[in-house]
């Protein structure tokens, strides 16, 4: 079975500094990465996906994650956070296509600082 | 284009009781999968349907139920509710099978008193 590992429940960022989510993964056999983003009181919505090919990936929102398979881990990365980037942040595995059986992390709440 | 619907968007029910929650996928959307997300947790995967059959479940008691029709859309059944079952039910559909992505709805809070 796999698993996802949130080491950080809660990160406060000051407006306009950098910001890293840390994500680490258990699996025996290949996997697919994502993160998502959850405002309050809405669903889930996907900020980017590694399925294959190049291990830096892009999202929306300015978002980018890096898969390194060698530590297992796919970190959330922005150079520069603005206030609407406040939300809880879930990083997410799946073994077998893209979207099957999401095994979701416990999330990261952002807080972003004026 | 309507993305996916959930409702209702809150209930109450007493332990005991059944509750029926219900998913509409974005149209043209094959698959349906459900999740629970309790309070300060991850989703967990209950269910997928794609194409009206079950295509996975998760580690749920059988008092959970799920079922997908003609139009695609979908219900998540639960008996006998505990109130351990108080929590943010989602659905999520996807085009087709396989390496799409994952639309979710803004869930159903379930709470159970």
């Amino acid at each position: 079975a796999q698993s996802v590992t949130q080491l950080d429940s809660q990160v406060p960022v000051f407006e306009e500094a950098p910001v890293e989510l840390r994500c680490n993964y258990s699996s025996s056999v290949s996997v697919y990465l994502f993160w998502y983003v959850q405002y309050p009181n809405q669903g889930l919505q996907l900020l980017l996906k590694y399925l294959s090919g190049s291990t830096l990936v892009k999202g929306i929102n300015g978002f980018e994650a890096e898969f390194n398979k060698s530590q297992t881990s796919f970190h959330l990365r922005k150079p520069s956070v603005h206030i609407s980037d406040t939300a809880e942040y879930f990083c997410a595995v799946s073994v077998s296509f893209g979207n099957e059986k999401l095994t979701f992390g416990t999330g990261t709440r952002l807080t972003i600082i004026p | 284009d309507a993305g996916v619907t959930q409702s209702p968007t809150h209930l109450i029910k007493t332990r005991g009781q059944h509750v029926t929650l219900r998913c509409s996928p974005i149209s043209g959307h094959k698959s349906v999968s459900w999740y629970q997300q309790v309070l300060g947790q991850g989703p967990q995967f209950i269910f997928q349907y794609y194409e009206k059959e079950e295509r996975g479940r998760g580690n749920f008691p059988d008092r959970f139920s799920a079922r997908q029709f003609p139009n695609y859309s979908s219900e998540l059944n639960v008996n006998a509710l505990l109130l351990g079952d108080s929590a943010l039910y989602l659905c999520a559909s996807s085009l087709d099978w396989g390496r799409t992505e994952a639309f979710f709805g803004q869930g159903t809070r379930l709470t159970v008193v």
